[in-house]
């Protein structure tokens, strides 16, 4: 089945532990994406990636880093979480920016 | 400064009636126009893309317009649904040769019986 899965669904965790939220899609897409989503403020992209080895920032990247070593996954690295860092966090994967986008279930994560 | 508006937070319209929901952007040039629906504490799934050439395009009971000059896409749902009750957002690419895609906020859609 064709899927983007993202681990944990759910964390608690307090704050500065470093923690990473893994991603992996299997429909050998190239452009990878995360985002952040708030009440009131929407759906903002974090981090893209159009390929292996190919990243760059979103509209919120500060707090955040990424890798994509393989086509295949891209993980949310949180270095220092933080209480303002508390969101519900989409993975998504497409052929390309402009093509249908597919999203993972979600993470919610919670920072004390 | 770029800006998405999805002109309502939420729409309450009744079952059978057509939802229309606007996408208004200012200082973009997309060359596509992207709709989504979500539903509570669940991924957005997409629905339709429309290119900067074409007006319109539609898809069973859903149409999606296209309007390059007043800066704007209309989403219309005709024949309603209970089922139908969810937000919508719709996203477009920063500009041309960006691969940075934007998200409206959303406008919930209430279908009441």
């Amino acid at each position: 089945e064709a899927q983007v899965t993202q681990n944990p669904r759910y964390l608690i965790t307090v704050t500065g532990k470093k923690l990473t939220v893994t991603c992996s899609q299997n429909m050998n897409h190239e452009y990878m994406s995360w985002y952040r989503q708030d009440p009131g403020l929407g759906l903002r992209q974090i981090y893209y990636s159009m390929n292996v080895e190919v990243t760059d920032k979103g509209d919120v990247p500060e707090g955040y880093k990424v890798s994509r070593k393989e086509k295949r996954n891209f993980p949310l690295i949180l270095e220092s979480p933080s209480p303002n860092q508390t969101s519900l966090y989409f993975c998504a994967s497409s052929f390309r920016p402009a093509g249908e986008q597919f999203f993972g279930p979600g993470t919610r994560l919670t920072v004390l | 400064s770029q800006k998405i508006e999805q002109n309502s937070e939420a729409l309450n319209i009744q079952e059978g009636k057509t939802a229309t929901l606007t996408c208004n952007y200012t200082n973009y040039s997309p060359a596509y126009l992207q709709w989504y629906r979500q539903d509570p504490g669940r991924g957005p799934v997409f629905l339709l893309l429309i290119r900067e050439n074409e007006k319109e395009k539609r898809k069973e009971r859903l149409k999606v317009t296209f309007d390059t000059t007043l800066k704007q896409s209309l989403f219309h749902i005709t024949a309603s649904q209970p089922a139908d009750s969810a937000t919508y957002l719709c996203a477009l690419l920063s500009g041309a040769g960006s691969y940075q895609l934007t998200f409206g906020k959303g406008t919930k859609l209430s279908v009441i019986p």
